[in-house]
């Protein structure tokens, strides 16, 4: 099974700062990495797909990069909804996994 | 729009078989690939496993032995089954539509919360 890092597991920032979740995979994935986000007692709710591409909906501070194995997430500017746990999940391979988690608390 | 709801027991005994049924409002089966994603209280995301409308299935191997997902097109319903319950089954559980391109899953049930317990 091909393993989902994510790091930090938790940040603390503030309203209107930038922020950038990490996320690693155990082996090349190409481009098939997504972001979700994930707020207490809601299912998750997708992001971006394919690495850089922002779901129908999503604002656009929200961006993601990167390919093979190292991917991030960027909020450009805190809102006050966007505090949340954020979830990576790989798309190449079965069984699909995701990653742990990382959690965005207010400062 | 397309909506899912997952519905089914909440509480399972150890050993018996969880039952969750998915239905689809708004849209249609047919044509789509259908899925299942479990979160236990406090962790995260393990995906369980996708059938297309036409019945082929894929499972994670971790829980191929004991699960069953299935489809009934007539009723825009799908359904998994997870025999031999234990305590480390007990998650909530979300019917998800993944993509068949990049397979995101990108339309989401509530989730339905079940305990195996005696």
């Amino acid at each position: 099974d091909i393993q989902m890092t994510q790091s930090p597991s938790s940040l603390s920032a503030s309203v209107g700062d930038g922020v950038t979740i990490t996320c690693r995979a155990s082996q090349s994935i190409s481009n098939y990495l997504n972001w979700y986000q994930q707020k207490p007692g809601k299912a998750p709710k997708l992001l971006i797909y394919a690495a850089s591409s922002l779901q129908g909906g999503v604002p656009s501070r929200f961006s993601g990069s990167g390919s093979g194995t190292d991917f991030t997430l960027t909020i450009s500017s805190l809102q006050p909804e966007d505090f949340a746990t954020y979830y990576c999940q790989q798309s190449y391979s079965t069984p699909y996994t995701f990653g742990q988690g990382t959690t965005v608390e207010i400062e | 729009q397309v909506q899912l709801q997952e519905s089914g027991p909440g509480l399972v005994k150890p050993s018996e078989t969880l039952s969750l049924t998915c239905t689809v409002s708004g849209g249609s089966t047919s044509r789509y690939y259908w899925g299942w994603i479990r979160q236990p209280p406090g962790k995260g995301l393990e995906w369980i496993g996708y059938i297309y409308y036409s019945g082929n299935t894929n499972y994670n191997a971790s829980l191929k032995s004991r699960v069953t997902i299935s489809v009934d097109t007539s009723k825009n319903q799908f359904s998994l089954k997870l025999t031999s319950v234990t305590a480390a089954d007990t998650a909530v559980y979300y019917c998800a539509r993944p993509n068949s391109g990049y397979w995101y899953f990108d339309l989401w049930g509530r989730g339905a919360l079940v305990t195996v317990s005696s």
